[in-house]
C-alpha cells in the first residue's frame, strides 16, 4: 500500500488567485494522478504526472489552468490558477500500487473559491 | 472508450437489511473493476477489486461483488448493512493494457437508516 499526504486539507480562496496543492507519497512511484471531484459528483482525472517529463492532461484540462510539477518520485504539486467559483471542488492525488492493480488516494484538498 | 454507469444515485435502506449497488460498464477490451467507498470528508478507500479468476470477489467490511461478463456488470452487495456503511460508493474500471487510468461512475449514495 501507499500512504499519501496532501496539503492543504482545505482552503478558502479569493477569485483570481492561485492555490498550489502538494502531494507527498511514502514510496517512489512512476506516475501520480490528479483528480477533481466537483460538489456531489464523481471523480474526473485532470492529468497524469511522470517524473522528468511534462504532465499528460485529459480532455478539458489545460496546463495554463492546472500546472503540475513532479520534481521527484515521491512528490507532486497541482496549481489551480486564476480561480473562479467554478473551481470549487475536492482535488485528490492518487498513485497506483504494484502491478497497477489498485489506486491509493490522498485525503483530498477541499477548495472553496469566493 | 470505457465508461461506467451506476444505475442508482441514491439507495436508502434500513439497518440490517441487505443491499445491492448496481454497476454496469462498457469496454471493448478486458478490464479491471473496482469498488471504492468515500466516507464524509475523506478520500477514497478500496472496497474490493476484480482482476481475473473467480467472478465472486470478497472485500472489506463484509462487502462482495460479482463480475458478470455477459451482462457487463459488477454489482456490489452486502447481506446486512450497518449505520456506519452510510457513504458514497464509486464503481471504477481500468484498462490493464494501458497505464490503468481509472474511469469512475457517478457514484451511489448509500443511506442506512435505523
Amino acid at each position: 500500500s501507499a500512504v499519501i499526504s496532501q496539503k492543504p486539507s482545505r482552503d478558502i480562496c479569493q477569485r483570481g488567485t492561485s492555490l498550489t496543492i502538494q502531494c507527498q507519497v511514502d514510496s517512489q512511484v512512476t506516475m501520480m494522478f490528479w483528480y477533481r471531484q466537483q460538489p456531489g459528483q464523481s471523480l474526473t482525472l485532470i492529468a497524469t504526472a511522470n517524473q522528468g517529463s511534462e504532465a499528460t492532461y485529459e480532455s478539458g484540462f489545460v496546463i495554463d489552468k492546472f500546472p503540475i510539477s513532479r520534481p521527484n518520485l515521491t512528490f507532486s504539486t497541482l496549481t489551480v490558477s486564476n480561480m473562479s467559483p467554478e473551481d470549487s471542488s475536492i482535488y485528490l492525488c492518487s498513485v497506483h500500487g504494484e502491478k497497477n492493480t489498485e489506486a491509493f488516494f490522498g485525503q483530498g484538498t477541499r477548495l472553496t473559491v469566493v | 472508450a470505457q465508461s461506467v454507469t451506476q444505475l442508482d444515485s441514491q439507495v436508502p435502506v434500513f439497518e440490517e437489511a441487505p443491499v445491492e449497488l448496481r454497476c454496469n460498464y462498457s469496454s471493448s477490451v478486458s478490464v479491471y473493476l473496482f469498488w471504492y467507498v468515500q466516507y464524509p470528508n475523506q478520500g477514497l478507500q478500496l472496497l474490493l477489486k476484480y482482476l481475473s479468476g473467480s467472478t465472486l470477489v470478497k472485500g472489506i467490511n463484509g462487502f462482495e461483488a460479482e463480475f458478470n461478463k455477459s451482462q457487463t456488470s459488477f454489482h456490489l452487495r452486502k447481506p446486512s448493512v450497518h449505520i456506519s456503511d452510510t457513504a458514497e460508493y464509486f464503481c471504477a474500471v481500468s484498462d490493464p493494457g494501458g497505464y490503468n487510468k481509472l474511469i469512475f461512475g457517478a457514484g451511489t449514495r448509500l443511506a442506512v437508516h435505523p
